[in-house]
């Protein structure tokens, strides 16, 4: 069982906008702002696309953003395009306990 | 380019063990805190171990501590993970990632694939 919960998959038609929740706890998400977002193509690494919780990477599209309120981190794309279908995973720094945790992953169709 | 690139990676018996390796190309690998995440089959990502640039500040996830044994030479820009006491669940893709500001992994590898399996 993940220490972050988020729903197993949400799907959007292109053009659409889609929110991913995470919901944490007050020591892992509520604490710290150190919320990062992945997303995983099948047989693919993991590539970074949102870290502390809203800062983009250079090169990341500027349709990902994210945010945080309380215990719940979120995810939403926007100009849903078909090659955003993937895995997306939240991950927060949980303190000396148990350092960084992940979130079970979230299944993105695009229809 | 800035690389990652696993190996060492295979089939072992319960019990056994193995050793990772991680090479770096392409950034000052001696500057960043480098970290080892795994993921089971059809399953999600998990952390499991951290090593800093200096100091060796070293973090283990409580699955592999015990077990596992993360270690780094900057002289030749790899990290690597020593695995004993291996266990059925520890089958998995390993992926080692560049943890800058240890806020999120910005670079990862390909992934190295251990199946432990009698």
């Amino acid at each position: 069982q993940s220490a972050l919960t988020q729903p197993a998959s949400v799907s959007g038609s292109p053009g659409q906008s889609i929110t991913i929740s995470c919901t944490g706890t007050s020591s892992d998400i509520g604490s710290y702002n150190l919320v990062s977002w992945y997303q995983q193509h099948p047989g693919k690494a993991p590539k970074l696309i949102i870290y502390e919780v809203s800062e983009r990477p250079s090169g990341v599209s500027n349709r990902f953003s994210g945010s945080k309120s309380g215990n719940t981190a979120s995810l939403t794309i926007s100009g849903l395009q078909v090659e955003d279908e993937a895995d997306y995973y939240c991950c927060s720094y949980a303190g000396r306990s148990a350092f960084w945790v992940f979130g079970g992953g979230t299944k993105l169709t695009v229809l | 380019e800035v690389q990652l690139v696993e190996s060492g990676g295979g089939l072992v018996q319960p019990g056994g063990s193995l050793r990772l390796s991680c090479a770096a190309s392409g950034f000052a690998f001696n500057i960043y805190t480098m970290t080892w995440v795994r993921q089971a089959p059809g399953k999600g990502l998990e952390w499991i171990s951290y090593i800093s640039s200096i100091y060796n500040t070293i973090y283990y996830a409580d699955s592999v501590k015990g077990r596992f044994t993360i270690s780094r030479d900057n002289t030749k820009n790899s990290v690597f993970l020593q695995m004993d006491s291996l266990r059925a669940e520890d089958t998995a893709i390993y992926y080692c990632a560049r943890f800058p500001r240890q806020d999120a992994f910005d670079i990862w590898g390909q992934g190295t694939t251990v199946t432990v399996s009698s």
